[in-house]
């Protein structure tokens, strides 16, 4: 089944700097992967997705590659802010059955120091 | 527009107690259900999934189980509570028979087994 791993488990950067997170996954089917970021006590709220029929995806400071050869894909978060501050779990979809399961990555615990 | 709500929000249970934790969707038909466990600072831990009334499927063997009685409404319950049964469950729902779509989180219920 799909594994995904997902890299650094903590990242502290400057406010204003950039914020690069890396997952790997491990099924070559794959197609669907999501990010979410889950603030403290919070529910996990999906930031942006990408879908293997494409290579890069922007929204406003937020954007997402993905190297289906290498099988990874990252998170860039630029001009960061303190609010930037939260868990980020990257994902990918499992292609076993209809269930369109989501296999998460152990999450990264981002600080945006003021 | 869709919503997802779970109850309680907090619950506090003695050891070999039972649970019952109740998720519905509004909104949408025939959605594919998910159940999630996260331990503190942890990541998300698929435990069940459901893509129809009726219809359960187990990730983990444990001491819990699943329902889905209507088309949005997804229930988790155990007969006798462990004290390894802490932790933050959430409820998530995705549009069914569509591919790979977002999955979307209900706000969660905090269980703490004294």
């Amino acid at each position: 089944g799909e594994n995904v791993e997902q890299h650094p488990s903590t990242l502290s950067v400057q406010e204003g700097d950039s914020a690069v997170i890396k997952c790997t996954y491990s099924d070559s089917a794959s197609n669907y992967f999501p990010w979410y970021k889950q603030e403290l006590g919070k529910r996990p709220q999906l930031i942006i997705d990408i879908r293997s029929n494409v290579g890069e995806k922007k929204d406003q400071r937020i954007a997402v590659t993905l190297n289906k050869t290498a099988k990874h894909f990252s998170l860039h978060i630029t001009e960061t802010q303190p609010e930037d501050s939260a868990v980020y779990f990257c994902a990918a979809s499992g292609t076993e059955d209809s269930s369109y399961k989501l296999i998460f990555g152990s999450g990264t615990r981002l600080l945006v120091r003021p | 527009s869709q919503t997802i709500h779970q109850w309680p929000a907090t619950l506090v249970q003695p050891v070999g107690s039972p649970l019952s934790l109740e998720c519905t969707v509004e909104g949408t038909s025939n959605p594919n259900l998910y159940w999630y466990r996260q331990a503190a600072g942890r990541g998300l831990q698929l435990l069940f999934y459901s893509v129809g009334i009726g219809q359960i499927s187990s990730e983990v063997p444990q001491n819990l189980s699943a329902s889905r009685p209507q088309d949005r409404q997804f229930i988790l319950s155990s007969k006798k509570l462990l004290l390894s049964d802490s932790g933050f469950y959430l409820c998530a729902w995705s549009v069914g028979a569509l591919g790979n779509q977002p999955q979307h989180f209900g706000d969660g219920t905090r269980l703490s087994i004294l």
